[in-house]
């Protein structure tokens, strides 16, 4: 069964820094293509960013609104998956999911709340 | 950039009636390979998507055949056959064809009872 399991959210000054894990389980990491979403409260979902399997180069995408703030990287070896969320702005307040990608997005970890206040 | 619109965005229903959810995108979403990159998601109260519909017309595993997914091009189509109570939720799109700029959903569709 996939597992992911996000950690590492909670509550964070404009302008700070915050890291996100998704400790993954159930299938073979290190080949594996992972998302995070994202989801500010009452609202839609907006994809953050991608990084391809170890055979790809492990190369990343982000969405517009985080590129040059957010970096995504992977530990292989602890099927692991971070965002490094630098320079964090009121609205990157949300639910942060990890995600794994099989035709697009399939599994969905449950979610860790990130809030960027004051 | 491709922007993917959802209609209704509210969809009040019947219990044991069908139901209609629309997605439409702003540019063609057959990819070079022939595919067609549009999924469809369901959100309950209170828990994380899980994925419905891969492929336009792909039920995921384990996803009851009462939902289904149709279209083509720019046109797509999610329908429930007969409502249950476990059905509520919001309901949404996804593109992955056009990259970059990257994965775009829709802006979601509540269907409540």
């Amino acid at each position: 069964e996939v597992q992911l399991v996000e950690s590492g959210g909670g509550l964070v000054t404009p302008g700070g820094s915050l890291r996100l894990s998704c400790a993954a389980s159930g299938f073979t990491f290190n080949n594996a293509w992972m998302s995070w979403v994202r989801q500010a409260p009452g609202k839609g979902l907006e994809w953050v960013g991608r990084m391809k399997g170890y055979s790809e180069g492990g190369t990343t995408d982000y969405a517009t609104p985080v590129k040059g703030r957010f970096t995504m990287s992977r530990d292989d070896s602890k099927s692991t998956l971070y965002l490094q969320m630098n320079s964090l702005k009121t609205d990157d307040t949300g639910v942060y999911y990890c995600t794994r990608e099989t035709d697009l997005i399939g599994d969905w970890g449950q979610g860790t709340l990130v809030t960027v206040s004051s | 950039d491709v922007v993917m619109t959802q209609s209704p965005l509210s969809l009040p229903v019947t219990l044991g009636q069908p139901a209609s959810i629309s997605c439409r995108s702003s540019q063609s979403l057959v990819y070079s390979d022939g595919n067609t990159y549009l999924n469809w998601y369901q959100q309950r109260p209170g828990q994380s998507p899980r994925r419905l519909i891969y492929k336009v017309s792909n039920r995921a595993s384990g996803v009851p055949d009462r939902f289904s997914g149709s279209g083509s091009g720019t046109d797509f189509t999610l329908k429930i056959s007969r409502v249950e109570a476990e059905d509520v939720g919001v309901y949404y799109c996804l593109q992955g064809t056009h990259w970059p700029p990257g994965y775009t959903f829709g802006q979601g569709t509540k269907l409540e009872i």
